[in-house]
C-alpha cells in the first residue's frame, strides 16, 4: 500500500526539549511538506521540499529544523526555542511536475503536547 | 498574495439534507482550488480539486464543487448527508508560478443530526 506515514501518533515534550517527528513516504513524490494545524486556524506551511538535500522555509519556520537526506524522509524538528510547539503536525507530499497545482497527500499527523 | 475564507466555522444539518459549503478566495489569476476532509485526529483527505475546464467538478463520496469566478467562489456540495460525513472540512488555493503551495482556509466542521 502506497503512503505517508508519521510517528508517533502521540508525542509529550518537557519544556526546553528538542523532539523529532518522523515522516515517511513511498509514493516517490519528489516533494513533501509539513504543516503546523491549530484550532479554528486551517493548516500552516511549516518547511517544504522539492528535492533531495534541498528545502524552503514556509510561513512559521521559526524555531523548527528539517532535513532532507532521502528521497522518502522529510524529518521535523521541534526545537526549544519554537515558543509554543503544541499543535497538531501534518506531513505531505506530492510530485512536482510542473511545480504548481500538483496534489498534495497528507499522513495521519502526530500531536505534540508539551508539558 | 491568495487568501481563503470559510465564512462557515459550524454547521449541523439533519442526515439525508442537502448540504453545502462555503468557500471564498482571493487571487487575481485563475486559481487552483480544492477540497479536503478531516475526521478527528487524523490526516486530510482530497475529496476533489479544479485546475480548469468544467467548472463543476465531481468527487468522492459523492461531493461535488462549481468553481464561479465572478462570485471567487468554490462551494461544496452534497444532495443528501450521511452521518459518516460528520467532519471538517477545508478548502485549499494554489496559484500558478508559486509552487505547489497550498492556502488553506480556516475550516468547517460539520455536525450530522440523526
Amino acid at each position: 500500500d502506497g503512503g505517508i506515514t508519521q510517528s508517533p501518533k502521540y508525542l509529550f515534550r518537557k519544556e526546553g526539549q528538542n523532539v523529532t517527528l518522523s515522516c515517511e513516504q513511498n509514493l516517490n513524490h519528489d516533494a513533501m511538506y509539513w504543516y503546523r494545524q491549530d484550532p479554528g486556524q486551517g493548516l500552516r506551511l511549516i518547511y517544504y521540499s522539492q528535492i533531495v538535500n534541498d528545502f524552503q522555509k514556509g510561513d512559521i519556520a521559526e524555531g523548527y529544523s528539517v532535513s532532507r537526506e532521502k528521497k522518502e524522509s522529510f524529518p521535523l524538528t521541534v526545537t526549544s526555542a519554537q515558543k509554543n510547539p503544541t499543535a497538531f503536525y501534518l506531513c505531505a507530499s506530492s510530485t512536482w511536475f510542473s511545480g504548481s497545482g500538483d496534489t498534495q497527500y497528507f499522513g495521519p499527523g502526530t500531536r505534540l503536547t508539551v508539558l | 498574495a491568495q487568501s481563503v475564507t470559510q465564512p462557515d466555522i459550524h454547521i449541523t444539518v439533519s442526515e439525508g439534507a442537502s448540504l453545502e459549503l462555503r468557500c471564498n478566495y482571493s487571487y487575481g489569476a485563475t486559481p487552483y482550488l480544492f477540497w479536503y476532509v478531516q475526521s478527528p485526529g487524523q490526516g486530510l483527505q482530497l475529496l476533489l480539486k479544479y485546475f480548469s475546464g468544467d467548472t463543476l467538478v465531481q468527487g468522492i463520496k459523492g461531493f461535488e464543487a462549481e468553481f464561479k469566478r465572478s462570485q471567487s467562489s468554490f462551494n461544496l456540495r452534497k444532495p443528501s448527508v450521511h452521518w459518516s460525513d460528520a467532519a471538517e472540512y477545508f478548502c485549499a488555493v494554489g496559484a500558478e508560478n508559486a509552487g505547489n503551495m497550498l492556502t488553506f482556509g480556516g475550516g468547517t466542521r460539520l455536525m450530522v443530526k440523526p
